[in-house]
This record gives structure tokens, sequence and C-alpha cells, in this order.
């Protein structure tokens, strides 16, 4: 159980163009849920907390108007790079929250 | 905010040695500390967590130590085998479960030599 899924698991996408990373839970629900951005062999860093059915919580220095995240239902929340730019170029994981943090196993955005 | 030292970065032991990580945490309002181990290109997976009324925990050949006074706990692993060669990340959190979001420390990458 406590399985949680990405899609895509990989894209490569043009400058300036906009993509939306799902991020589901699929054997629970989850009130809550959190995106991080993984750079090569470095750290995950917290970019920002998804609540349901309320506004995200995003952690300093993180462009809320760039990272625009949506959790309409307890199994999915979304997050959508607009306006992408090379150095947006990174791994994304989301994890859902039941008695621990479960991760996704990460989207690889690549911004040509 | 919070902020995570973990060393060393790299960790090399022979197979069926121990080894022995270790984290700072910054925040004293932290109350919670997992582990995670994480694959190459897979997700991270928790392994062992404490929680800061407990100073000690085991599970099997790992364990975690915290020192709430000293701000910093410790992942042990004794008798290493070669599939736990992986990335290993600390992490903190004000709330069991990591409920308020987690800070990581910048990861050990630990090498099982056979």
């Amino acid at each position: 159980g406590a399985v949680v899924s990405q899609h895509p698991s990989w894209v490569i996408c043009k400058s300036g163009t906009s993509v939306k990373i799902e991020c589901r839970s699929l054997d629970f629900q989850a009130t809550t849920m959190f995106w991080y951005r993984q750079f090569p062999k470095q750290s995950l860093m917290l970019m920002a907390t998804s609540n349901e059915g309320s506004k995200a919580t995003y952690e300093q220095g993180v462009e809320k108007d760039k990272f625009l995240i949506n959790h309409a239902s307890l199994t999915l929340s979304t997050l959508t790079v607009t306006s992408a730019h090379p150095e947006d170029s990174s791994f994304y994981i989301c994890s859902a929250l039941l008695n621990e943090q479960f991760f996704g196993p990460g989207t690889r955005l690549t911004v040509l | 905010g919070e902020n995570v030292e973990q060393h060393p970065s790299t960790l090399s032991v022979q197979e069926g040695d121990s080894a022995v990580i270790k984290c700072t945490y910054s925040d004293s309002a932290s109350n919670y500390f997992p582990w995670y181990k994480q694959e190459l290109g897979k997700r991270p997976q928790l392994i062992i967590d404490i929680r800061s009324n407990v100073g000690e925990k085991k599970d099997q050949r790992i364990a975690v130590t915290l020192n709430k006074t000293a701000k910093h706990f410790s992942l042990h692993i004794t008798e290493t085998q070669p599939e736990d060669s992986a990335v290993y990340f600390c992490a903190a959190s004000w709330t069991g479960g990591g409920a308020d979001g987690l800070t990581f420390g910048k990861g050990t990458h630990l090498i099982i030599q056979p």
C-alpha cells in the first residue's frame, strides 16, 4: 500500500512553454502533498506544500507564479512550470502524506 | 528556517563493516528525524525515523541515535551488505511524519566494497 505515482516520468520542452506534472496517491487519500526539486547528485529541496482545497504554501525563494500548484482532489496534485527556461531543468519529486511522506518516482524535466 | 548538515558526503566501507552517517540540525523546534535511502534513479524510501522523545531506535541492522541537546542525530548500519550501497539522506521536521515538510541534508553516497 501507500503508492504514489507521477506522470510523466520525463519530459522535454522548448523554452517558453508550460509543462504540467501530475502526482497521484493511488491507494490512499492525501490531504497534503509536497513538491520537491532535486538537482543532479544533490539533495531534495522543498518547493511547496499542497493542501487539498486551498492555496499551496511556497517556500522562500520559490516563485508561486512560475510554479503553479493545484490540489483539486484528495488523490491528485499538479505542478505546472510556466514559461519554462533551461534553468528550470531538474528532477521534480512529489510526496503524499499519510503517516509519513510517501514519494513519487519523480519527473525529469529538460528545457531546451 | 531549518538547516540540516550531513557528513560525510561519500563513505566507502568494506562489506561486513559498520557505517555511520551524521547529521546536525539548527532548529531546536524540530521533533521528527527520518532517514531515507535513494538508489540510483529511484524514489527515496524511508528506512528509519526517530522522534524527539526517544534517544535511540533500532530496526535489525539499522539504528538511529538522537542527541537533542547537541542537535545531532546519526544513522548506524551494521554488517553492511552490497545492497546497502545507495545515497542516504537525513531530514528534519517540526511534526511527526514530516507533516509540515522536510528539510533534507545533502546526502551521503555509501559504497560497500566487496
